[in-house]
């Protein structure tokens, strides 16, 4: 049973450019959540994708945005890239309906962003 | 904003000891929950514990619960070299339409051979 799959692993990308990142979540699961998590610090949510729309979102600008598709795959999109951007993103799966939850999220092994 | 504070940053211990982190929160919750990073990948989910659950144990873990002092605590038992990693633990808000999980810090453990 595969589980959370992020590609790619690794990125360097140049101050302003676009970047999309990719996850595939777990098997049975509906619904995929995306974190930044910079060197030292928890993870910080971005946002959460249930039935192809966003349901939360967190403290982050415009420039980052997402897409969930029919096979609840998602993509994370972050625009005009800064210096800042710098991070492990971290795909999350779990279900949508959270009561049916009796555990945690099931995380991916993130993408390593690098922006210079 | 970081919701959970885990303490210590920091503890170092010997093979066969037990280690005891602490988290704590700001608002109320639904549940929470612990997850082990190894060396800045994936993170691992350990145990989850529900706001109306006070204990809960998981082979070698046990997870307390008091959201009188919204703190909790992690204990790993006879630790092994292998649990060395930064252990988090995360909060799910109470409230219908709060999705997210918010994370402390973080307490990087290293387990001596």
């Amino acid at each position: 049973d595969a589980g959370v799959t992020q590609s790619p692993t690794h990125l360097i990308k140049t101050r302003g450019q676009q970047v999309t990142l990719r996850c595939s979540p777990k098997s049975g699961h509906d619904t995929v959540s995306w974190y930044q998590q910079a060197l030292g610090q928890g993870p910080q949510f971005i946002f959460q994708y249930y039935e192809e729309e966003e349901r939360q979102r967190g403290n982050f600008p415009d420039r980052f945005s997402g897409h969930q598709f029919p096979n609840y795959s998602s993509e994370l999109n972050v625009n005009a890239l800064l210096l800042g951007d710098s991070a492990l993103y971290l795909c999350a799966s779990s279900l949508g309906m959270r009561w049916k939850e009796t555990g945690g999220y099931t995380f991916g092994s993130g993408t390593r962003l690098t922006v210079v | 904003s970081q919701q959970g504070e885990e303490d210590p940053q920091a503890l170092s211990i010997q093979e066969g000891e037990n280690a005891t982190m602490n988290c704590s929160y700001k608002t109320s919750i639904n549940n929470l929950q612990w997850y082990r990073q190894n060396s800045g990948r994936g993170l691992v989910h350990l145990i989850l514990i529900r706001s109306n659950e006070r204990e809960k144990h998981s082979g070698r873990l046990r997870v307390t619960l008091d959201t009188s002092k919204k703190s909790s605590s992690l204990l790993i038992t006879a630790s092994r070299a292998a649990d060395t990693a930064s252990y988090f633990c995360a909060t799910e808000g109470a409230g219908g339409s709060n999705y997210k999980l918010t994370f402390g810090k973080g307490t990087l453990l290293t387990v001596n051979p």
